[in-house]
């Protein structure tokens, strides 16, 4: 079955790019859509965009300036950055999959989740 | 922005039914999704399009959808539902993008 693993540093910087990465498992990044979401401690969660394993993106308008995702076929993978961070993007962040090839599907598989404090 | 209003908490005793709300406008002409999110766990999905069930999810746990508001039913309750329960719809008025509602709390009392 597929499973996801988010991975990246724990501590980013004020100002700085905070970078992940979603390794994929047990089944091909081709024909799906790829999220990365967010929650901030105690709160709701934040999509922050998605992919297609093409390389066809799309982002929260809220986040659209400060946000590149990426796709690695090669390696099975997807990342994303999130440019000069602050406080406010101190979260818990997921990627996930769709359920199938539509860019509405249901997130049917989520990653565990990496946590992400942005700190001096 | 489409904007998703779901309330905050909703308690309810063993065996009753709950009933997590979201609104939104003319919500009834998107697909909703719903998830179910325990402490320290990844969100999980028991309602998508409305008014379908991934496999393994309980017949208890079933979805509506008209008008302003869609509904995410629970029935005969148990210890173990207790969790955020989220609902989503993709936006594509003018941008492109997925809108989480806030998040219910559901306590079983």
């Amino acid at each position: 079955q597929v499973q996801l693993q988010e991975s990246g540093p724990g501590l980013v910087k004020p100002s700085e790019t905070l970078s992940l990465t979603c390794s994929v498992s047990g089944g091909s990044i081709s024909s799906y859509y790829w999220s990365w979401i967010r929650q901030p401690p105690g709160k709701g969660l934040e999509w922050i965009g998605n992919i297609y394993y093409s390389g066809r993106s799309n982002y929260n308008p809220s986040l659209h300036s400060r946000v590149t995702i990426s796709v690695d076929t090669s390696n099975n993978q997807f990342s994303l950055q999130l440019f000069s961070v602050t406080a406010a993007d101190t979260a818990l962040y997921y990627c996930a999959r769709g359920m199938a090839a539509l860019v509405d599907d249901a997130f049917n598989i989520w990653g565990q989740g990496t946590m992400v404090t942005v700190s001096s | 922005s489409y904007v998703l209003t779901q309330p905050p908490s909703v308690s309810v005793a063993p065996g009753q039914t709950a009933r997590i709300t979201c609104g939104g406008t003319n919500i009834g002409s998107k697909s909703v999704h719903w998830y179910q999110q325990k402490p320290g766990q990844a969100p999980v999905l028991v309602v998508y399009d409305d008014t379908d069930r991934p496999s393994g999810i309980p017949e208890r746990f079933s979805g509506s959808n008209s008008g302003n508001t869609a509904t995410l039913t629970i029935s005969r309750v148990e210890a173990g539902d207790e969790a955020d329960y989220h609902c989503q719809v993709w936006d594509n008025n003018n941008d492109h993008f997925w809108v989480f509602g806030g998040g219910t709390k559901l306590t079983v009392l």
